[in-house]
């Protein structure tokens, strides 16, 4: 069965350094998404993309995060400057359209020290 | 503003009993609802989806169904096994984007 593939499973950096969490999507789905899970809390959308632009983003989404899909199978999230409340599962997922069922990657869990 | 609850938030059954978990949502405009399966420290594996305009959906022993109009969803699983023990999640999409709003899950114990 199709997969969406992470990378890396675990993350570890230091507060104020760039992280780039990866990601691989089903090869024929369009629509692609970033989540994150703080331990102990609710699962939060961060931003859709679509057709190499953002379709929709949370207000958790702001100037220190981008994506982006720098060829055809990679699907990326880099934060900036990191902070301590950015450790969390970060979940790649994408979906064969806007409205179709999700298919979830295994997850980056992000330290930030 | 749309709120996903689950109910209970934890769970423990002996082996071999059946179990419902129960998913309410406060908005009715829903276009599909999706239940997870987490495993501890993993990711989230989908198994069922319900489309809007359906009242149920199966696979193997999972049920899920769909009541939109009272904000419902409830995940039926027969004959349960330890193997069953994981957190369980349902997610809503709306009609008018394109995020996932989720549940807190509720943790599921299965004692052999």
């Amino acid at each position: 069965e199709p997969e969406v593939t992470q990378t890396p499973s675990h993350q570890v950096t230091q507060m104020g350094q760039e992280v780039i969490l990866r990601c691989v999507p089903i090869s024929n789905h369009l629509y692609f998404y970033w989540y994150r899970q703080i331990l102990g809390q609710k699962v939060e959308f961060l931003v859709s993309f679509y057709n190499n632009e953002i379709s929709e983003k949370s207000e958790i989404f702001d100037d220190q995060f981008s994506v982006e899909r720098p060829d055809g199978s990679n699907f990326t999230l880099k934060i900036r400057s990191t902070k301590l409340e950015d450790s969390a599962m970060y979940f790649c997922a994408s979906s064969e359209t806007g409205l179709a069922g999700y298919t979830f990657g295994s997850g980056t869990r992000l330290t930030v020290v | 503003k749309q709120e996903v609850t689950q109910i209970p938030a934890a769970l423990s059954v002996p082996e071999g009993e059946n179990l419902v978990l129960n998913c309410s949502f406060t908005d009715s405009a829903i276009y599909n609802l999706q239940w997870f399966r987490q495993d501890p420290g993993k990711g989230l594996t989908s198994l069922l989806l319900i489309q809007s305009s359906q009242r149920e959906q199966t696979s193997g022993r999972l049920n899920a169904s769909l009541d939109k109009s009272s904000g419902r969803s409830t995940l039926y699983i027969a004959a349960s096994q330890p193997g069953d023990s994981a957190t369980y999640l349902c997610a809503v999409k709306m009609d008018s984007n394109y995020q996932l709003i989720w549940g807190a899950g509720t943790k599921l114990i299965i004692k052999p």
